[in-house]
């Protein structure tokens, strides 16, 4: 079966501190994602990747950076959190050998900055 | 650009009702259209992705619709269950843009 796995549910972080926000998918798809969800303005795209070592902005990337260095994993990075980084983080996962098929998700990490 | 825009933004209605959710979006020339279901504090679940060669995809009690033309597509749950309580979102996933979502609560 499908699998996205994030690896904190809840995450609790200071103003400043740099925060690694991790996501593995055991599908060997190509296609990663980052969104944020947030009350009022559903979900928006922070950053993908169609391979390995490969990047794209989405919608918001101010203020977070992405890391692929392995087919399976794709780390978003907050590279000096701030209070307007409080929010549901989002992790999906789709294969590009067929843009048809469903994206994946995995069961989101809950960002408190403090 | 690409808008998804989802109405009602929230339906409550008792068990074994026939439902319609909503879901436009102004760009016609979109691939592919998503459903999704969350449940509070968890991910996205996918229900329905309809191609645009497609008019509607099935799958046991929900239906899902696209109309291109019109650019609109509508998500139709049979015979509601309180099991159905969830926020459904829309999504134009080649364009990777979501709609608000329609959070649903079906009531015994």
């Amino acid at each position: 079966d499908v699998k996205v796995t994030q690896s904190s549910r809840y995450l609790v972080k200071r103003t400043g501190e740099k925060v690694f926000l991790e996501c593995v998918q055991d599908m060997d798809h190509e296609n990663m994602f980052w969104y944020r969800q947030d009350p009022g303005l559903g979900l928006r795209l922070i950053y993908f990747s169609y391979d390995v070592k490969m990047k794209e902005k989405g919608d918001i990337p101010e203020g977070y950076s992405v890391s692929r260095e392995k087919k399976e994993r794709f780390s978003l990075i907050l590279e000096s959190a701030s209070t307007n980084q409080t929010s549901m983080y989002l992790c999906a996962s789709s294969t590009s050998s067929d843009s048809n098929q469903p994206q994946h998700f995995g069961d989101g990490t809950r960002l408190s900055i403090l | 650009k690409q808008e998804v825009t989802q109405i009602p933004a929230a339906l409550s209605v008792p068990e074994g009702e026939n439902l319609v959710l909503n879901c436009s979006f102004t760009d016609s020339a979109i691939y592919n259209l998503q459903w999704f279901r969350q449940d509070p504090g968890k991910g996205l679940t996918s229900l329905l992705l309809i191609q645009s060669s497609q008019r509607e995809q099935t799958s046991g009690r929900l239906n899902a619709s696209l109309d291109k033309s019109s650019g609109r597509s509508t998500l139709y749950i049979a015979a509601s269950q309180p099991g159905d309580s969830a926020t459904y979102l829309c999504a134009a996933t080649d364009k990777l843009i979501f709609g608000t979502g329609t959070r649903l609560q079906v009531f015994p």
